[in-house]
């Protein structure tokens, strides 16, 4: 699937670094999702966005903050991480996120290593 | 918690159809059951999603039993590129936004 584009794809980072994430979608959507999946783990929801607001924070530590100025793009600024961050974070995005039949389009993650 | 129940692995002999469980006995009236996979530290791709009836398309067959509690993918000629871990997904709703609730899925393993 093309429609959902992630950079960068591989990310080492010390834990005293900022670095961000960043999602655009081509598909024309509404919402959009971040998700982590740590090693032997199902995905995790983290944030979601739909028309640009934020509807979702599941219990994300503030070292993690999103940002999605717009319904194509959707960031996610890190700063002082720790090694259990590690993980691979997956971007997604759908038509309506309060749609009852929408399905859900992933990018191909960013693979985060902190070191 | 995720809101439906799948075995961990399977094995298929390539070119056999692969049918793949799920129960999700808790499913309410207007919830859609969405079929998605995994292979090796990919994005999910979309597989299928119905709702009662079943569903075909280019990838697989889903069947939705009468009920709704359980559900069967049908990957009807499996191909080595089909291995990949197989998530079944009722989505839950709260303050009016749909979310998938990922479980562990079923790691399908197709063998030559």
């Amino acid at each position: 699937e093309t429609g959902v584009t992630q950079t960068p794809r591989h990310l080492v980072m010390g834990m005293t670094n900022k670095k961000s994430l960043k999602c655009e979608q081509h598909l024309g959507h509404n919402a959009m999702y971040w998700y982590k999946q740590s090693a032997k783990k199902p995905l995790e929801l983290m944030f979601v966005y739909n028309f640009k607001e934020q509807t979702e924070n599941n219990s994300v530590p503030s070292r993690f903050s999103p940002e999605c100025p717009n319904s194509s793009h959707l960031f996610l600024h890190l700063h002082t991480l720790q090694p259990e961050d590690s993980a691979l974070y997956l971007c997604a995005s759908s038509q309506d996120g309060t749609d009852t039949d929408t399905k859900q389009y992933f990018g191909p993650g960013t693979r985060l290593t902190v070191t | 918690d995720a809101k439906t129940t799948q075995p961990p692995s399977m094995d298929c002999a390539e070119g056999r159809a692969a049918n793949l469980p799920c129960n999700h006995s808790t499913i309410s009236g207007n919830e859609y059951v969405y079929w998605y996979r995994q292979i090796h530290s990919q994005g999910p791709q979309y597989i299928i999603h119905g709702l009662k009836n079943n569903e075909t398309n280019e990838m697989a067959s889903l069947i939705i039993t009468e009920d709704r509690k359980s559900s069967t993918l049908i990957l009807p000629h499996a191909t080595l590129r089909d291995t990949a871990v197989y998530y079944c997904i009722v989505r839950v709703v709260t303050s009016g936004t749909y979310k998938y609730i990922f479980g562990t899925g079923t790691r399908l393993k197709v063998l030559a």
